[in-house]
This record gives structure tokens, sequence and C-alpha cells, in this order.
């Protein structure tokens, strides 16, 4: 099992680009869900979905958007990029109808310049 | 808004000390979950209390909740360099079990 995998480890994109952070999990869990990681303070959750074809809104959704066609897929996509959402971005997966412990892909850390 | 406010925000202490982190929350909860994050990683479930439980052991981890008090400590024995970290407590609501509320977590150095 590999897991919660995420791409790119590491990206930079200018104000006002777009694009699309990878998230993939084999351990067919059907809750998803990204968070943002900022200095001093706790994960922040942007979106999640609890399967195929459901997604809603977290804490700090804007900017964001999602969607989730597959169980094993969950791309997060900024739609442009400000310097505001440099970050490290986390995907999470857990299975329902279990313990309700998150597991979490290694991050992507965005800088926005 | 932030729901579990972990304390100390850091924490030095000598190898094979022990170690003990508290987490503070608001609202009425379903479970309350530790992770550990190693610098530049993701986070990993430590271990998970439900509402109704008053401790929990796990190998060298003990984690207790105080519902009266919306307050859990988790304590590491016999730190090791390796538990050098930082833990995060996460509170899973009433009504919403998949989604975490987290704290901003404590940073813990285990000096050798």
């Amino acid at each position: 099992n590999a897991g919660v995998t995420q791409t790119p480890k590491f990206q930079v994109l200018k104000t006002g680009q777009s694009m699309t952070l990878q998230c993939a999990q084999d351990m067919n869990h059907e809750y998803m869900s990204w968070y943002r990681q900022d200095p001093g303070m706790g994960l922040r959750l942007i979106h999640y979905s609890v399967g195929a074809g459901i997604t809603d809104q977290g804490e700090v959704p804007n900017g964001y958007n999602v969607s989730r066609s597959t169980t094993e897929d969950f791309p997060l996509r900024l739609l442009s990029a400000a310097p505001s959402q440099t970050s490290v971005y986390f995907c999470a997966s857990s299975y329902a109808g279990g313990t309700y412990e998150q597991y979490f892909g290694p991050g992507t850390r965005l800088t926005v310049t | 808004s932030q729901q579990g406010e972990e304390d100390p925000q850091a924490l030095s202490i000598q190898e094979g000390e022990n170690a003990t982190m508290n987490c503070s929350y608001k609202t009425s909860i379903n479970n309350l979950q530790w992770y550990r994050q190693n610098s530049g990683r993701g986070l990993v479930h430590l271990i998970l209390i439900r509402s109704n439980e008053r401790e929990k052991h796990s190998g060298r981890l003990r984690v207790t909740l105080d519902t009266s008090k919306k307050s859990s400590s988790l304590l590491i024995t016999a730190s090791r360099a390796a538990d050098t970290a930082s833990y995060f407590c996460a509170t899973a609501l009433m009504d919403s079990n998949y989604q975490l509320i987290w704290g901003a977590g404590t940073k813990l150095i285990i000096k050798p």
C-alpha cells in the first residue's frame, strides 16, 4: 500500500497562475480532505469529501476548488494563486466506518510570489 | 476558528524524562485524537480517546480526557531523541465524526 500520495512536493507559482495539487489514496477510504498548514497554526480544513461525487466546504474554501470523480483521487485546484495561499498543503483520508483516524500524505509546499 | 489549544507551545527536556502536553477545547466532542508531525513530514495518528473514556494507553503514550474541564493531556514516558516532533490534538465534534478541528501544536525537543 502506498497510502496517501501527493504531487508535487514543492511548487512555486506567480500571482494569478492556476494549478492543481494531486492527491490519491489506495486504501479505499470514503472520506478525503484537504488542509493547509501555516506557521504557528494548526491545520485548517479547506474542502472535504465523504465519497465519490460528494464534496463540501471546510473552514477556508475561498480560492480553491475540488472534485471527487473516483474514490481514489481528490485533486485541489487553485484558481488564481495569491501570496496568501503560500502554505503547506496536506491531503488526508479516513475510513468512514472505523475509528475516524486520518491518514496523511507527505504534503505539498507551495510558494506564491 | 481553532477548537483545540495546546499547552505548552514548546517543550525541551532531557532524554529519558517524561513529557506532558495539554489540550483544551471549547465544544462537546465525539472523540479527541493526538497526532505527531516530524519536521517537514505529514502527520501520523498516535492515539484516539472517545468522549466516554477517561484514560487510554498505547506503548509509552498515556492520554487522559476530562470532559468536564474540556481538556486532554498526552504523556510520553521515557522520552527518546526520536520523539522530537510537533504534537497536535484534534477534536471530532458531536455532529461530524470525520471533520477534525486542530490545535496549533506543541513542539517537543528531546535533548540527548
